[in-house]
């Protein structure tokens, strides 16, 4: 199995521009996760989907967020517009409920770099 | 509210030495609790975790974990470091609810010298 792939591997954009990030989860995989990495906060969820229905977006920082599962291995995560301090490491994350309490997988991640 | 605490930002120690790697946690009930590694410019790789069971649990390069319920406490252990063990550890929590976020800890870095 490729694991979860991630695009872009790096994006570079200038402030109030829009960024999409995309997601291919784990093939048979049933839960996706966004997460966001930066040295003030560490990692924290943003939102998390259960057979392409969002779940918990409790984490999401604020309406210049959203994000969607059309299907059951693709997910994006956009922001609109963007600002400086959404410069973070983004990943995605899945996992399978089956077997047991389940392992999140995750992608390499998307470094954003907002300027 | 769950939380993790990884009390040390950096540890060292000399190849060939044993390891360990401070966590511990608070949770409402019962906790799974979670090690993964994170190699620079790299995602996070599972290591292993702890659902119920034997309190000491072995995962992957020779990895293991201890429990402690009355400490509260889920340290990463390796009986003999690597240089190629320098990375970002981290622990994660979640309860046993149907929520599946995991809550980190902010994580510690491992340095092995040779």
């Amino acid at each position: 199995d490729a694991g979860v792939i991630q695009s872009p591997r790096h994006e570079v954009t200038e402030m109030g521009q829009e960024v999409t990030l995309r997601c291919k989860p784990i093939s048979g995989h049933d839960y996706l996760f966004w997460y966001r990495q930066t040295m003030m906060r560490g990692l924290e969820l943003l939102i998390y989907f259960n057979n392409n229905v969002p779940i918990d977006d409790s984490g999401m920082p604020e309406d210049r967020f959203s994000a969607k599962m059309p299907n059951a291995s693709f997910s994006t995560l956009k922001i609109q517009p963007s600002e400086p301090r959404d410069s973070a490491v983004y990943f995605c994350a899945s996992s399978s409920r089956t077997g047991g309490v389940d392992t999140q997988y995750f992608g390499p991640g998307t470094r954003l770099t907002v300027l | 509210a769950q939380s993790v605490a990884q009390p040390e930002d950096q540890v060292n120690v000399a190849e060939g030495n044993p390891l360990t790697v401070k966590c511990t946690y608070s949770v409402s009930g019962n906790p799974y609790l979670f090690w993964y590694v994170q190699y620079p410019n790299r995602g996070l790789q599972f290591l292993l975790k702890y659902i119920t069971g034997d309190n000491l649990v072995k995962g992957s390069y020779g990895f293991e974990a201890e429990f402690n319920k009355s400490q509260t406490s889920f340290h990463l252990k390796k009986p003999s470091a690597l240089v190629s063990d320098s990375a970002l550890y981290f622990c994660a929590v979640r309860d046993f609810t149907g929520r599946r976020a995991l809550t980190f800890g902010s994580g510690t870095r491992l340095q092995v010298q040779p």
